[in-house]
């Protein structure tokens, strides 16, 4: 199976900083990683498909690149509504994974 | 406006069974795949179960293999999971999910059923 390690586990920011969470595959994937967002209590939301593809109406401040092993989500200017966990996931094969997740607080 | 919506959740013993439902609106169901995503209390994503359009290929994830079952009737645009010799680790609020094309996102997620083992 794929393992996928997110880093870090946890950061806090500001309103206006500029975020980027690390995904790492196990094994080379392509560009086969899909990123989420989700908020307490809610189902998780698309934000990103093919590693740098942009969901339809998600905002531009994110963004996301990688293939093989190694994948970034950055969010260029951090907005209230933002604080939130992030997870990747593969597609490559299955069985599809899930990275643990990147909970991005307030500081 | 394409939506799913999950039923069958409820409080089951371990060893017991229950079969999750997933109604499709807004989409002609029976062009895509669907998947069963779950969620632990207060951890993350498992990926749990895929089925592709036709109904005729499954995949599992080796947590659930050989207890729980996918299947979808695209008359009823409806995607169910049996789960079944449940555990107490199988307590979570399962998602139902469409699959989409480039890169297989999950695009679309229901709200979710929350599934709970206990005796």
């Amino acid at each position: 199976d794929i393992q996928l390690t997110q880093s870090p586990s946890s950061l806090s920011a500001s309103v206006g900083d500029r975020v980027t969470i690390a995904c790492r595959a196990s094994q080379g994937i392509s560009t086969y990683v899909n990123w989420y967002q989700q908020k307490p209590g809610k189902p998780p939301k698309p934000l990103m498909y093919a590693a740098s593809s942009l969901q339809s109406g998600v905002p531009s401040r994110f963004s996301g690149s990688g293939s093989g092993t190694d994948f970034n989500l950055t969010i260029s200017s951090l907005q209230p509504e933002d604080f939130a966990v992030y997870y990747c996931h593969q597609t490559y094969n299955t069985p599809r994974t899930f990275g643990q997740g990147t909970k991005v607080d307030i500081k | 406006e394409v939506q799913l919506l999950e039923s069958g959740g409820g409080l089951v013993p371990p060893g017991g069974s229950l079969r999750l439902s997933c109604i499709a609106s807004g989409l002609k169901f029976d062009n895509y795949a669907m998947t069963w995503v779950r969620q632990a209390p207060g951890q993350g994503l498992e990926w749990i179960s895929l089925i592709y359009s036709t109904g005729t290929t499954m995949y599992y994830a080796d947590s659930v293999k050989g207890r729980f079952i996918i299947s979808r009737d695209n008359s009823k645009n409806t995607v169910y999971l049996q789960l079944r010799s449940l555990r107490v680790e199988d307590t979570a609020v399962y998602f139902c999910t469409k699959m989409a094309g480039v890169a297989n996102p999950l695009d679309v997620w229901g709200q979710g059923t929350t599934v709970t083992v206990s005796s």
